[in-house]
């Protein structure tokens, strides 16, 4: 599986956009870009998932490069409660196992 | 609601135990389950893949014989860890998925504590 790579950590201000990279230069044709994020003493909780393009939901918004060797997990409004560790992962359509990689460490200031 | 489950969330017992800790899927059939293991302030680390009806896949560098498998069900997945040591104390993770749908859930995890 490709790797991907972001920073150890990332500190926001409450209520204000987080803008979280994920490097994948590597990438193949057919790696589907996958963000969760995991709560202290929890399991990882999904987040979005997209191909090719930009991608939005309830939780948060997807922007892939047009080259897809990076993307951007969009936070739109900071709260306290999205202090987590985030993981972005590559998979292939057909393959089911996900390799995490270190993530980022998000950091929510009041 | 949680979709995937995982019992016990907790568990403390003596260096010599074995330990079995259940993953069901709620509300879909899982052919694979996947199991995973996480150290203290250390990213997830996939430790085998859940077969339905089938022997499990395991990673490289994880013993088959202290960490036993089962998948009897499309909705049961069973990690037990055989004679556990301190050394086997972590958080342990399962995770599945419906079958050629995303995303994929994930347990909340049961913590493992061999004294």
């Amino acid at each position: 599986d490709a790797k991907t790579t972001q920073p150890n950590s990332m500190e926001s201000n409450e209520e204000e956009p987080v803008h979280l990279p994920c490097n994948h230069s590597t990438i193949s044709g057919t790696d589907y870009i996958h963000w969760y994020r995991q709560l202290p003493s929890q399991g990882p909780e999904y987040v979005i998932h997209g191909l090719t393009s930009n991608v939005n939901n309830r939780m948060a918004s997807l922007a892939i490069a047009e080259d897809r060797k990076s993307s951007t997990l969009i936070l739109h409004r900071a709260t306290l409660r999205d202090a987590a560790v985030y993981y972005c992962i590559l998979r292939d359509r057909a393959g089911n196992q996900f390799y995490f990689g270190t993530g980022t460490s998000l950091t929510v200031i009041p | 609601g949680a979709v995937v489950s995982q019992h016990p969330s907790w568990v403390i017992c003596k260096s010599g135990t074995s330990v079995k800790i259940e993953c069901r899927s709620l509300d879909f059939q899982a052919t694979t389950m996947f199991w995973y293991r996480q150290f203290p302030k250390q990213s997830l680390m996939l430790m085998a893949t859940s077969n339905e009806g089938s022997k499990a896949t395991y990673e490289q560098g994880v013993e088959k014989d202290k960490f036993l498998i089962n998948h009897a069900s499309l909705t049961l997945s069973t990690l037990t860890v055989t004679s556990a040591h301190p050394e086997d104390s972590s958080f342990y993770i399962c995770s599945a998925r419906d079958l050629n749908r995303e995303p994929q859930h994930f347990g909340d995890g049961t913590r493992l504590s061999i004294l």
